[in-house]
């Protein structure tokens, strides 16, 4: 069964350093988003994107971040100038419809972002 | 989207039992979806259920839906200690709404399955 990849698995990033999170969504699927999970909370939304733009971000989604589809395969999140607190497991989830068109979404398993 | 409600917070049963766990939610959908989450893993797909079913199986697993109480139960029978995860619900509005496809999660329910 075709699934999300995401590389690497784990990162571990100097404070203030910008960093890049990759994510292979299913092949023929239209829409991805990024969420991520701070360790013993709640998987939080970031954005969503579609059409090549985003669709939807969440206050956590500041200037700091940035979502950028480079080519057909390759879905990526940026993180300019990383802080303590962006220390989270993030995941990359796509889909071939919106949701609420009855169609799940596929979560790759996600990066865990360390910033020391 | 809404955010879903869980409940109980935490389950332990013991392997071959059945375990329900339910979910509430405020506004009119159009589909509720049922994750499940490994520990240090990404959230897996298990089960969509639309706003005009009231039952659906999977396997092991049955979901009911009650849009009039507006709540959801997500039950497995014979569980086994691999079912050890969190479950999350993931309520997802009506169309027209304004809903770009997010899902909202709660805390989900967290199940042990002892051996």
């Amino acid at each position: 069964e075709p699934e999300v990849t995401q590389t690497p698995s784990h990162q571990v990033t100097q404070m203030g350093q910008e960093v890049i999170l990759r994510c292979v969504p299913i092949s023929n699927h239209l829409y991805f988003y990024w969420y991520r999970q701070i360790l013993g909370q709640k998987v939080e939304f970031l954005v969503s994107f579609y059409n090549n733009e985003i669709s939807e971000k969440s206050e956590i989604f500041d200037d700091q971040f940035s979502v950028e589809r480079p080519d057909g395969s390759n879905f990526t999140l940026k993180i300019r100038s990383t802080k303590l607190e962006d220390s989270a497991m993030y995941f990359c989830a796509s889909s071939l419809e919106r949701t609420d068109s009855n169609q799940p979404q596929h979560f790759g398993d996600g990066t865990r972002l360390s910033i020391l | 989207s809404q955010q879903g409600e869980e409940d109980p917070q935490a389950l332990s049963i013991q392997e071959g039992e059945n375990a329900t766990m339910n979910c509430s939610y405020k506004t009119s959908i159009n589909n509720l979806q049922w994750y499940r989450q490994n520990s240090g893993r990404g959230l897996v797909h298990l089960i969509l259920i639309r706003s005009n079913e009231r039952e659906k199986h999977s396997g092991r697993l049955r979901v009911t839906l009650d849009t009039s109480k507006k709540s959801s139960s997500l039950l497995i029978t014979a569980s086994r200690a691999a079912d050890t995860a969190s479950y999350f619900c993931a309520p997802s509005g009506a169309p027209g709404s304004s809903n770009t496809g997010k899902l909202i999660f709660g805390q989900g329910t967290t199940l042990q399955v002892k051996p």
